[in-house]
This record gives C-alpha cells, sequence and structure tokens, in this order.
C-alpha cells in the first residue's frame, strides 16, 4: 500500500511559467513533508520542507503547500527554469523523527526553453 | 561542512557475490539511512541506524544487513547477490533523535550492477 503518492509520472511546462507538482499521502500521522529534487546518477537534494502547523511555506521560486484536511501537498516552482528539470520527489515521515522518510515514486519535469 | 560520503560510486559484482557498502555521514549527524533506487520504484527504505542500533527496518529479505560504528558510519551488505539487486544505493543522514523536522541529506549514491 503505497502512503505517498505522485499520481503524475511526468509533466512538461514552458520556462518562465509555473511548475506545479502534486502529491497526496494516507498515514494521518505524517506530519513533516519534504520535497526532493534528483538529477540522473546523483542523489537526492533537499529542497524544502513543511510541517503539520503550517499550510504554506516559501523558500525563493520553490514554494509549498500543505492541505492537511485532502491530505495533499503541491509544490510550486515560479518561474520555472531548465535546469529545473529533474525528478521530484516527496516524502514524509512523523515529526518525531523516528520513523523512516517514505518516497513518492517521483514526478519527472522537463522546463522547455 | 562535507556531505554524505559513499563509497564506491560504481561497481559491478557477479550473481551470488556479496558486497559492502560505505556512508559516512555528515559531520555530528546519528542517524543513517539505507534506501533502493530502481527505475519506477521511487526510493525503497531498506533499513536506519542510530546510535548504532537499527531503529528501523524495510521490507527487504535477510540478505540485506547493515551497521553503524561508533563515529557514525555505516555499512551495508547485501549477500548472495542477485540479477534484480542491481540498483542505486542511497545512503542518508540526519541528527536523528527527536529533535523536530530533521531535514535528511543524501549521498550520491554507489550505483551496483549484477551480472
Amino acid at each position: 500500500d503505497q502512503q505517498v503518492k505522485q499520481n503524475s509520472p511526468s509533466l512538461s511546462v514552458q520556462e518562465g511559467r509555473i511548475s506545479i507538482l502534486n502529491c497526496d499521502y494516507t498515514n494521518s500521522m505524517f506530519d513533516y513533508f519534504l520535497w526532493y529534487k534528483k538529477y540522473p546518477a546523483e542523489g537526492p537534494t533537499f529542497l524544502i520542507s513543511i510541517s503539520s502547523i503550517k499550510d504554506k511555506n516559501e523558500d525563493g521560486r520553490f514554494t509549498v503547500f500543505l492541505n492537511k484536511s485532502a491530505k495533499h501537498l503541491s509544490l510550486h516552482i515560479v518561474p520555472s527554469q531548465p535546469g529545473d528539470s529533474a525528478v521530484y520527489f516527496c516524502a514524509a515521515r512523523d515529526l518525531s523523527g523516528n520513523t523512516p522518510l517514505v518516497f513518492g515514486k517521483g514526478t519527472r519535469l522537463s522546463v522547455i526553453a | 561542512k562535507a556531505g554524505v560520503t559513499q563509497t564506491p560510486r560504481y561497481l559491478i559484482k557477479t550473481r551470488g557475490q556479496q558486497v559492502t557498502l560505505s556512508c559516512s555521514p555528515i559531520s555530528g549527524h546519528r542517524s543513517v539511512s539505507w534506501y533502493q533506487q530502481t527505475p519506477g520504484q521511487g526510493l525503497q527504505f531498506l533499513f536506519e541506524y542510530f546510535s548504532e542500533t537499527q531503529r528501523n527496518k524495510g521490507n527487504f529479505p535477510g540478505r540485506f544487513s547493515g551497521r553503524q560504528f561508533s563515529n557514525s558510519r555505516s555499512e551495508m551488505n547485501v549477500s548472495t547477490l542477485e540479477l534484480g539487486d542491481s540498483a542505486l544505493y542511497l545512503c542518508a543522514s540526519s541528527l536523528g533523535g527527536v529533535t523536530p523536522g530533521n531535514t535528511i541529506y543524501f549521498g550520491e549514491g554507489s550505483w551496483l550492477t549484477v551480472v
């Protein structure tokens, strides 16, 4: 049973436009969420996180929104740049840090110049 | 501040052999986790060590094992390799403990090919 789901395997966006990557989770114990970016043959790079006490967290061009009632989060990238082309993973865990990070299967973002 | 270091980066093994992968966490980090990534499967959790003790274990067969040393460095071992073990093995470190919202940082991974 997949606890973290990224239902879109791929997404294509024009340079300069907004990229929206979605993630759904089923485990109500999750209260800390992270987004990672991954290039081929490299390890995932931490992008941004949000805890369940907030509904929005912003860092430069990246904003993560959390809708706890819908068990849904999204990552917005504005404006999208060609260098953003990568696989984006959503991950979740509980705040205690005593449980492993659970990942979605990723969404491949292609930003077209 | 040095990141998470994994060795070796690339290796090729034959079916039936065993392999040991090494991970040095970020200085001061006491938690080390291991993940397997295969095409289309995302990152599958293998196990997590905290202060030399295995704290969590994923759903992998007993051929996969690990350990953590007193300096927080960790190794994982896969015995009796199968073709399906070919994957990118990722190590991640964090402060661990009960500090809320620990960010987890990944190494660049070890690419294992079993032939």
